[in-house]
């Protein structure tokens, strides 16, 4: 199983800081099967970001993915109010398909 | 426009058995794979189970192998799980998930998901 580990925990920043949220896998992801969600309170998560690097469709471009390998990142450049949530990384390499356990980025 | 609609949630006892459905619109359902993806209550979420296209595939975290099953009705557009002898620790909001592929690979559309309380 590719344990996912993410960190940090919890982010404070204000909007209009950038926000790094790392994601680091246990084992090689080749073809870079790593994918980005958003979860708000009360919602069900939102994909962001696929393939490490592309964004899904009609999400901002303030949001970006990079990465290779082992390691990992989501890049807000700018948040926005809206920017507050949780965020998980997930790899679909393999089965069983595991997210990480979460990054918080609360206003600070 | 899609949308995924879970049901069949509620209070079970421990032991007992529920069977949870996913009904699918706005989209070609035999086209796509599917996915189980759960959140305890305050927890993160977890992956569950995922069914290719045809049901010719179906994979299970090791947390309900064995006591789950995923099936799908193509005909009825809709996904199913099983879930057979239920434990405190299988409490959570389950939420069905429209794979991007027809086999396998990453949630590109979440329904809203349905409550499952295992407790005495």
């Amino acid at each position: 199983e590719v344990v996912l580990t993410q960190s940090p925990g919890t982010l404070s920043l204000s909007p209009g800081d950038r926000a790094t949220l790392s994601c680091r896998a246990s084992q090689r992801l080749s073809g870079n099967y790593l994918a980005w969600y958003q979860q708000k309170p009360g919602q069900a998560p939102r994909l962001l970001i696929y393939g490490a690097s592309s964004r899904a469709t009609g999400i901002p471009d303030r949001f970006s993915g990079s990465g290779s390998g082992t390691d990992f990142t989501l890049t807000i450049s700018r948040l926005e109010p809206d920017d507050f949530a949780v965020y998980y990384c997930q790899q679909y390499l393999n089965s069983p398909r595991t997210f990480g356990q979460g990054t918080k980025v609360e206003i600070k | 426009e899609e949308q995924l609609v879970e049901s069949g949630g509620g209070l079970v006892q421990p032991g007992r058995t529920l069977r949870l459905s996913c009904k699918a619109s706005g989209f070609i359902f035999e086209d796509y794979a599917m996915d189980w993806v759960r959140q305890a209550p305050g927890k993160g979420v977890e992956w569950v189970s995922g069914i290719s296209w045809n049901s010719g595939t179906t994979d299970y975290a090791d947390s309900v192998k064995g006591r789950f099953t995923i099936s799908r009705d193509n005909a009825k557009n809709s996904l199913y799980l099983q879930m057979n002898s239920l434990r405190p620790e299988d409490t959570a909001l389950y939420y069905c998930g429209k794979v991007v592929g027809a086999t396998w690979g990453y949630i590109e559309y979440w329904g809203q998901g349905t409550l499952v309380t295992v407790s005495s």
